[in-house]
């Protein structure tokens, strides 16, 4: 079974700073994908940054870029700059073999002007 | 490139009624996920669909849940009897993703269902 772990209730950053939301996962899957997923008080899910188990490199998109680190099972997201449009939910998300599924319980990051 | 669509947007029901959602997803997708979200917490993956076929449904409640896609393009997934804790969003997302492969998923707006 897959499991995944967002310890950040909650967030705040200065607007125009970084700030880093954490992930840990567990699986026992040898190939997996991990996926970071935004949510505004709108509701509408948006997808931001994958990143494949086997993929040497960390993913960037934009703004953000995600802190892969194996062997300690964590998928951190970076989000530089931030911007008021940045206050949302974020869920970290697992795909395991034949695409199982499991979202985070998710971080609420508020950006401050 | 029309987005994935659900409705109705909102439902209010009693208890021990039955409730019916829709979803239409992205063309030529051939995933499809139903999630319920209750307020506060995570996605929880209900079902998932390769074209009409079902890949998980180890978290559907079988007992009143049930979802359909029929011809591998729209869903419908129904409660019934519902109950209090039945009250969330349930998301229906799509994605090209295949059994090798994990794309992205694409979210459409969520059905909102209150039991009261």
């Amino acid at each position: 079974a897959q499991k995944i772990t967002q310890t950040q209730p909650g967030m705040f950053v200065q607007e125009k700073e970084a700030v880093t939301l954490d992930c840990t996962y567990d699986t026992s899957d040898p190939s997996y994908g991990l996926f970071w997923y935004k949510q505004p008080s709108s509701g509408e899910m948006i997808f931001l940054i994958y990143q494949g188990s086997y993929d040497q490199q960390n993913a960037t998109e934009g703004r953000y870029s995600l802190n892969f680190q194996k062997a300690r099972k964590s998928a951190n997201l970076v989000i530089s700059a931030s911007q008021l449009g940045d206050s949302a939910m974020y869920f970290c998300a697992s795909h395991g073999g034949y695409q199982k599924v499991t979202f985070g319980t998710g971080t609420k990051l508020q950006v401050i002007p | 490139e029309a987005g994935v669509a659900q409705s109705p947007r909102y439902k209010i029901i009693e208890k021990r009624q039955s409730v019916a959602f829709w979803c239409n997803p992205i063309s030529g997708h051939a995933t499809l996920y139903w999630y319920q979200q209750i307020l506060g917490q995570g996605p929880k993956l209900l079902i998932q669909f390769q074209n009409n076929g079902v890949v998980d449904d180890s978290q559907l409640p079988k007992d009143r849940f049930s979802a359909e896609r029929l011809k591998g393009v729209d869903s419908t997934l129904k409660i019934q009897p519902a109950k209090l804790e039945d009250s969330a969003v349930y998301l229906c997302a799509s994605s090209t993703g295949t059994a090798s492969s994990y794309n992205e998923q694409f979210f459409g707006p969520g059905t909102r269902l209150t039991v009261l």
